[in-house]
């Protein structure tokens, strides 16, 4: 089946740096792309979105980028706050609706 | 609004014993979906539900799972009979439209934390 992998299972960063989390994707029909974040004890929330006809939007300090010739996604968190630390996973959705979520990855804020 | 609710929140059982998982989704949301999360697989999607009816069940396992939608405020998941192997934590999520026809997003419930000993 299709896959969504993340190359970085952990990250840690300084408070007030930005953080990079990436995200490689193997289908080439997929057309919308999430990023979830999820938090110890919850269920993923939805930060950002991005379409296939788009390669980057902004949100409130998070970007994402979309690199559709080699199948790369990444999520940028500018000046990362302890808030910041959980898990981000990535999303794709083909064009024929399959949903499909990467592993995750772990990201910890060091004050 | 409260948001996906789930019930239990934790739930430790024997293996061959019956397991009955509860969702509220979010109210006006069309699409209900069970996904189970594991460190080995990461978020799988068991079955989703459009409008109370069954669209796609094929990632429920095995003959063991059977999830059931009554009405458009309520969800369950059912495991009869469980096995450790079963252990997960098991979300609910919801979404106001159809199987992700325009900008969808997912609501998540906090999930319920099924421990099969």
């Amino acid at each position: 089946g299709e896959s969504v992998g993340l190359h970085l299972p952990t990250l840690s960063v300084q408070e007030g740096d930005n953080s990079i989390i990436n995200c490689a994707y193997s289908n080439s029909a997929s057309d919308y792309f999430i990023w979830y974040k999820q938090e110890s004890g919850k269920g993923p929330q939805f930060i950002i979105d991005i379409r296939s006809n788009m390669d980057k939007r902004q949100g409130q300090r998070v970007t994402v980028l979309l690199n559709k010739t080699v199948k790369h996604l990444s999520l940028q968190i500018a000046a990362t706050q302890p808030g910041d630390s959980a898990v981000y996973f990535c999303a794709e959705i083909t064009t024929g609706n399959q949903f499909y979520f990467g592993t995750g990855t772990s990201l910890t804020v060091i004050p | 609004d409260a948001g996906v609710i789930q019930s239990p929140r934790h739930e430790v059982t024997e293996m061959g014993q019956e397991v009955t998982l509860r969702c509220k989704p979010i109210s006006g949301h069309n699409s209900l979906f069970w996904y189970r999360q594991t460190m080995m697989r990461g978020l799988e999607l068991l079955i989703y539900f459009n409008n109370n009816v069954p669209i796609d069940d094929s990632g429920m396992p095995e003959d063991r799972f059977s999830a059931k939608m009554p009405n458009a405020s309520f969800s369950t998941l059912k495991i009869q009979p469980s096995e450790p192997r079963d252990s997960a934590v098991y979300f609910c999520a919801s979404s106001p439209g159809s199987w992700f026809a325009t900008n969808e997003k997912l609501f998540f419930g906090s999930g319920t934390q099924l421990s099969v000993l």
